[in-house]
């Protein structure tokens, strides 16, 4: 079983719906990380969570909110999705012990296209 | 501001050739830096990563180069293979901060 599960792992939407994609850990991690991948982009951070109820911005979270309410659980919300929300969406996590280099371990993604 | 730049874009390799990805940095700050490697339809997966006070790490046919001075690393794919076809990214991570900076990656086509 995969260590860091996203559910749904492709999702079609309509522009204007809200849609919510989640992700689990059997890790047992304190950190947790939302990031989108374009082409050509790379990797951007959108949300991170250092425990549970603990929510910070990344560096294009406009558009998007997440919630941690659970050690395992960190979801990622769109509330009105636009198309230029396209993209691929990871979630990953990490330990929170200095030795651990806060590595990060990802997910397989969720393929989101809005039209 | 783009805290770790890597090139190329893309590169194609043939079987058996040396694969080099490079990347720079920019922050003194940065006291770890791991590259990753995502086959299509995966996640990023570490590869492997190394400290900034060894010049070089190598796992098998992996290297990573370490010029602290000139804030500089790469990764050498040695014997590349069709299997190593893959987008590979190098990044950094330091300080207090928590943030893993990633390069915009590299698509890696190894031809038979």
């Amino acid at each position: 079983d995969a260590d860091v599960t996203q559910t749904p792992r492709n999702r079609i939407t309509k522009t204007g719906k809200r849609i919510m994609l989640e992700c689990s850990q059997t890790k047992g991690h304190d950190r947790m990380y939302w990031y989108r991948q374009d082409p050509g982009l790379g990797l951007r951070l959108i949300y991170y969570s250092f425990d549970v109820k603990d929510i910070n911005k990344g560096e294009i979270s406009d558009g998007y909110s997440v919630s941690r309410q659970a050690q395992a659980k960190f979801s990622l919300s769109l509330e009105s999705a636009i198309p230029n929300q396209t993209a691929l969406y990871f979630c990953a996590t990490s330990d929170n012990r200095a030795s651990s280099k806060n590595i990060q371990y990802f997910g397989a993604g969720t393929r989101l296209s809005v039209l | 501001q783009q805290q770790v730049k890597q090139s190329p874009q893309s590169l194609i390799v043939q079987k058996g050739g040396i694969s080099i990805i490079n990347c720079a940095y920019e922050n003194t700050a940065f006291d770890y830096f791991p590259w990753y490697q995502q086959f299509p339809g995966k996640g990023p997966a570490l590869l492997i990563a190394i400290r900034p006070d060894v010049s070089e790490k190598k796992e098998g046919r992996f290297t990573i180069s370490f010029n602290k001075s000139a804030k500089q690393f790469s990764l050498h794919i040695m014997d590349s293979q069709p299997g190593d076809s893959a987008t590979y990214f190098c990044a950094a991570i330091g300080g207090s901060n928590y943030k893993l900076t990633f390069g915009k990656g590299t698509l890696l086509t190894v031809n038979p």
